[in-house]
């Protein structure tokens, strides 16, 4: 069974300056990854995924992931930060035969001027 | 692609009482899910609804408390049963398109508070 872990609950990062959210999965294949972004009362947007093919993906917002297989990590990144990028940002993994997206448990993100 | 509406988009309820929420999507979907989000914590899954048959549930989950109906390919309702102030949470309706591309789509969710 697939699981995911996030390990930091909640990250402060000044304005303008870089970020990195972390994730590690564990699945016995290729997983496909997932980052997606809850601002507060509103739904889940996909940010990014990754399914095969080059490690390094961009997404929405400016914000990039890199799938790296020997660490089961796919880290979430974005060079330089907005408030508005303040959320709860969620990993999840999935696999192939329409099974369900398993998530992590999320990381906090408080932007500070 | 798909889009996912659901209703209500959040009620209050006193405890013993049931709700029902209603998810349509607007194109056919493979398979469709339920999760719940409690205050200030990650999704996990409910059960997967699966059309013209009996929901598939997870561990600590089960049909008296959560009934799911899912009559078509496109429409699934679920039902909080006997409500507890633990049942306060956002209960996310989600979909996987078909086509090939694993792309797994969400509702805007229904929070509920039980009071």
């Amino acid at each position: 069974a697939q699981s995911v872990t996030q390990p930091d609950i909640h990250i402060t990062v000044s304005e303008g300056a870089s970020l990195e959210l972390r994730c590690n999965y564990s699945y016995g294949a290729t997983p496909y990854l997932f980052w997606y972004v809850q601002s507060p009362g509103q739904g889940l947007q996909l940010l990014l995924k990754y399914f095969s093919g080059d490690t390094l993906v961009q997404g929405i917002k400016g914000f990039e992931a890199e799938f790296k297989r020997s660490q089961s990590s796919f880290n979430l990144r974005k060079p330089s930060v907005h408030w508005s990028d303040a959320a709860e940002y969620f990993c999840a993994v999935g696999a192939p035969g329409n099974t369900p997206l398993v998530f992590g448990k999320g990381t906090r993100l408080s932007v500070i001027a | 692609s798909a889009v996912i509406s659901q209703k209500p988009s959040r009620d209050i309820c006193q405890r013993g009482t049931s709700l029902t929420i209603q998810c349509q999507v607007d194109s056919q979907v493979t398979m469709m899910f339920w999760y719940r989000q409690q205050p200030g914590q990650s999704l996990t899954l409910i059960a997967t609804a699966n059309q013209g048959s009996e929901a598939t549930y997870e561990s600590g989950f089960v049909i008296d408390k959560f009934p799911i109906s899912r009559p078509n390919l496109t429409f699934s309702t679920l039902t909080v049963s006997n409500m507890s102030p633990e049942d306060s949470s956002i209960y996310l309706c989600s979909a996987l398109t078909v086509g090939g591309s694993y792309e797994q789509y969400f509702g805007p969710g229904t929070r509920l508070t039980v009071t």
